[in-house]
């Protein structure tokens, strides 16, 4: 079974409106990292928040984590149609481990 | 750096027939992975190498596949017998492990396998 869940499974906006995905997972971790995927292609990182980190930023992204309701939050600002893809969370499934447990994505899809 | 690559990109076999994937990663890794992702989910944790030993697989991984790391450099996934169900992006990822559980994973672009 996964680890993560993203919410919602599909986000549709309009270009320069903020994109917000939120992600749960279900045991400890040590860290939490954010993949992208555009269509047909591999994943790209994105961003890793540690699960003593509260909030990091990099760019146009803004990462959550709140270790007490087992929660993260992608935010994009300012989306231009290129961050159409999709966007998963990944979790160590428990500390320790050695391999990412990545959720089922958000499909983002930005319109001109 | 030239990235992590996978060959081939795409793969049409006939149910029953044997196929091999291969994944280069990125050269000073010594950490290589295999996902499978079906369409509209995530990737699904296959098995993992640190240099040339195969530390963990999962129960997704059937009798039918194996997985190889020769010298800890290129790695091959092979499946046998193929079967309908296996149709799925098979994605190949490396990291640098440094005993830190903090590692990003760097990804090729997958292997497309329709089985026919």
């Amino acid at each position: 079974s996964q680890q993560g869940e993203e919410d919602p499974q599909a986000l549709s906006i309009q270009e320069g409106e903020n994109a917000t995905m939120n992600c749960s997972y279900k045991t400890s971790i040590n860290n939490l990292q954010w993949y992208r995927q555009n269509s047909g292609r591999g994943l790209v990182h994105l961003i890793l928040i540690r699960s003593n980190e509260r909030e990091k930023h990099s760019g146009r992204l803004r990462v959550t984590l709140d270790t007490s309701k087992k929660s993260s939050s992608l935010l994009i600002t300012a989306s231009r149609a290129a961050d159409t893809a999709s966007y998963f969370c990944a979790t160590d499934a428990d500390q320790g481990a050695q391999k990412l447990v990545f959720g089922q994505g958000t499909r983002l899809t930005i319109n001109p | 750096d030239t990235g992590v690559s996978q060959n081939p990109r795409h793969k049409i076999t006939k149910r029953g027939q044997n196929v091999t994937f291969r994944c280069d990663p990125i050269s000073e890794h010594n950490r290589l992975y295999w996902y499978r992702q079906t369409l509209g989910q995530g990737p699904e944790f296959l098995t993992y190498f640190q240099n040339e030993a195969q530390l963990e697989k999962s129960r997704l991984l059937s009798d039918r596949f194996s997985a190889e790391r020769p010298k800890g450099s290129f790695s091959t996934l092979e499946i046998q017998r193929t079967e309908q169900g296996d149709s799925a992006m098979y994605l190949c990822a490396s990291s640098l492990s440094l005993g830190s559980p903090h590692e990003k994973l760097f990804f090729g672009s997958g292997t497309q396998l329709s089985v026919l």
